[in-house]
């Protein structure tokens, strides 16, 4: 079974920071793993992906997730936070076999101080 | 492509109404679901679909019903709504099978039970 831990329900940086959002996971099978983010009022929208390969993945708005076996991690970071970041954030993970479904994890909101 | 749309945006039903909630995707998915999402408990899952004229319980399914008669289509029901019922609900819907399976969300629906 599939399991994602985000740590830190409320995250602060300043605008121009960088920003780091922690994602651990468990899986008994090789994962897929996912980012999402939800700004104010709205569905939740795919910020990147890891499959299989490269395991530094690059999403929108400058975001990227670098997948750490060896730490069951997929943090999320972007160099320079900008105040339209401000949003929560998923992580998510998935197994590989066929009848497995996305597990989200609590959430993470942004919050981006001028 | 309109994507996932859900229809309506808003409503507010008093204890022991009934309602649908409509949810239509453009983008020939297999997989459909709606979750809810309230404060502190991240997404939970309600019903899931993973093809026409099949559904399937998720983990939150008490008091809510499912039906997919088109592929289309994906409809959420409340027979009798309750005040723990207030919440927003957001309709998904993805690839099947072997695929890594990322979700598409609808905007969702803020359903208040009074």
């Amino acid at each position: 079974a599939q399991s994602v831990t985000q740590l830190g329900s409320h995250v602060s940086v300043s605008e121009g920071a960088l920003v780091l959002l922690r994602c651990n996971y468990s899986s008994s099978v090789p994962p897929y793993l996912f980012w999402y983010v939800q700004y104010p009022n709205q569905g939740l929208q795919l910020l990147l992906k890891y499959t299989t390969g490269a395991t530094l993945v690059k999403g929108i708005n400058g975001f990227e997730a670098e997948f750490k076996k060896s730490e069951t991690s997929f943090h999320l970071t972007k160099p320079s936070a900008h105040m339209s970041d401000a949003a929560e954030y998923f992580c998510a993970v998935r197994g590989m076999n066929r009848d497995d479904k996305i597990i989200f994890g609590k959430g993470t909101r942004l919050h981006i101080l001028p | 492509n309109a994507g996932v749309t859900q229809t309506p945006k808003f409503r507010v039903l008093k204890t022991g109404q009934s309602m649908t909630l409509l949810c239509a995707q453009d983008m020939n998915h297999e997989y459909m679901y709606w979750y809810r999402q309230d404060p502190g408990m991240g997404l939970r899952l309600i019903h899931y679909s993973v093809g026409e004229g099949t559904t399937a319980k998720g983990e939150v399914p008490d008091g809510y019903n499912v039906s997919r008669l088109k592929k289309q289509n994906f409809l959420l029901g409340l027979e009798s709504a309750a005040p723990s019922q207030t919440s927003v609900y957001f309709c998904a819907s993805s690839y099947g099978g072997s695929t890594s399976g990322e979700q598409y969300f609808g905007p969702g629906t803020r359903l208040t039970v009074t």
